[in-house]
């Protein structure tokens, strides 16, 4: 079974420029995670589709990050424009459903330089 | 507020020098506790899941248990193949199924 898929691996921009990450989930999974990981922290959630719902963008900064996710299977997020505190990974996640305990698969996410 | 705390931050071991990883922390209904591996460039791999206070599961040298307040993975005899970063994250109460990272353990074992 392939996992998930993301790219581009590596990004380095300048601040104020525009990126955006793709992400291609396990196939048939239902619900698809975007994580920000900062150098030496754990993963912190940004936003969380279920099929092509936003289930919970608490934690997306939605004056520069935006994220979609069509026909609810590829999802693509967005930052314009990046500040140097965007630095960072960026993780994929997808799981069957949103059930107590499912399991979360990652993908081996985007790491971002912005200079 | 929900917040998972882990600790260590890093360790180095000795090949064979069992030892433990702390996770502790508090939310608001814990619906379960996950440890995932990190290997430096890659995505978390999944490794267990805990549901309730008492409960261990094991894979090969890694034990991972839970208490009402913390979990402890311990790891015995390692490997340097055991070298990685160990993150622990919580689900909490709510339907969202978000999880909710600790800031990782960072092991070293050394042959």
């Amino acid at each position: 079974e392939a996992g998930v898929a993301q790219s581009p691996r590596y990004k380095i921009i300048e601040k104020r420029q525009s990126v955006a990450f793709w992400c291609n989930p396990i196939s048939g999974h239902a619900t698809l995670y975007w994580y920000q990981q900062i150098l030496g922290q754990g993963p912190k959630l940004l936003i969380q589709f279920q099929n092509n719902g936003v289930v919970d963008d608490s934690q997306l900064p939605k004056d520069r990050f935006s994220a979609e996710r069509l026909k609810g299977v590829d999802s693509t997020l967005k930052i314009q424009p990046a500040k140097l505190e965007d630095s960072a990974v960026y993780l994929c996640a997808s799981s069957p459903r949103r059930d107590r305990g499912i399991i979360q698969y990652f993908g081996a996410g985007t790491r971002l330089s912005v200079l | 507020e929900d917040q998972v705390t882990q600790s260590p931050e890093a360790l180095r071991l000795q090949e064979g020098e069992s030892s433990s990883l702390n996770c502790s922390y508090t939310v608001s209904g814990l619906r379960g506790l996950f440890w995932y591996r990190q290997d430096p460039g890659k995505g978390p791999e999944f490794l267990f899941t805990l549901y309730s206070a008492g409960e261990e599961k094991e894979k090969e040298r890694l034990k991972a248990t839970l208490t009402k307040k913390e979990s402890f993975l311990h790891i015995t005899a390692p490997k340097p193949e055991d070298s990685a970063t160990y993150l622990c994250a919580v689900q909490a109460s709510g339907n969202t199924g978000k999880l909710i990272f600790g800031q990782g353990t960072t092991l070293q074992v050394k042959p």
